[in-house]
């Protein structure tokens, strides 16, 4: 219940393009859905972050559209450039605790 | 922008051996959080750590864990013997306003038993 499931494992996409990357979740007590990026060798970035009350949270080129109902919340990455080649990662939080659970990951890779 | 700092980069250790890694969150950050991510999956919670105690642990962090905040800016993890299935990417995070603001994460220290 605690899971955060998260597809594609992987995703090429050429320049310009659009990523779409999605997660679904069990747990209705989750209050807090950000997404990180992450490079080789890096700690993940907090790229855009949604709660549950929002149904889109758009910052840039990046969009989080959010669906209570059915539990699932995506990452959109418009006019995709090969610098956003990265491993993304969902994640969610409980209300009442502190840690985030994370989803599998997507690599990205931006063809040029 | 401030940053989460941690130390060092890399370790190698043998089994069996004590290590301590070193974090220095963001100065007026009050939650303290430590990560680990084994090569190629995903990142786990190991555990929480706020007004000088733990709020939150994993199962992954046994009584070979610890944590302190020996002082006013440094965070440590400690793995008291060391076992080769420790070794991952580990990363510290903190936040300052849990409802606010997302979590910050260092670099990592990449840890290898061997």
């Amino acid at each position: 219940q605690q899971q955060v499931k998260q597809s594609p494992q992987s995703l090429i996409v050429q320049k310009g393009g659009i990523s779409i990357i999605n997660c679904a979740y069990e747990n209705t007590a989750f209050d807090y859905f950000p997404w990180y990026q992450q490079f080789p060798g890096k700690g993940p970035a907090l790229l855009i972050a949604i709660r549950p009350d929002v149904s889109e949270k758009k910052e840039g080129r990046f969009t989080i559209s959010f669906n209570k109902s059915a539990k699932q919340f995506s990452l959109h990455i418009m006019d995709s450039q090969p610098g956003d080649s990265a491993t993304y990662f969902c994640a969610a939080r409980l209300a009442a605790g502190n840690k985030l659970t994370f989803g599998g990951g997507t690599r990205v890779l931006v063809k040029p | 922008e401030p940053e989460v700092t941690q130390t060092p980069s890399h370790q190698v250790t043998q089994m069996g051996q004590e290590v301590i890694l070193r974090c220095v969150p963001i100065s007026n950050h009050l939650y303290f959080y430590w990560y680990r991510q084994i090569l190629g999956q995903k990142v786990e919670f190991l555990v929480s750590f706020y007004n000088n105690e733990i709020s939150e642990k994993s199962e992954i962090f046994d009584d070979q864990f610890s944590v302190e905040r020996p002082d006013g800016s440094n965070f440590t993890l400690k793995i008291r013997s060391t076992k080769l299935e420790d070794s991952a990417m580990y990363f510290c995070a903190s936040i300052g306003d849990r409802v606010k603001s997302g979590y910050t994460f260092g670099s990592g220290t990449r840890l290898t038993v061997v």
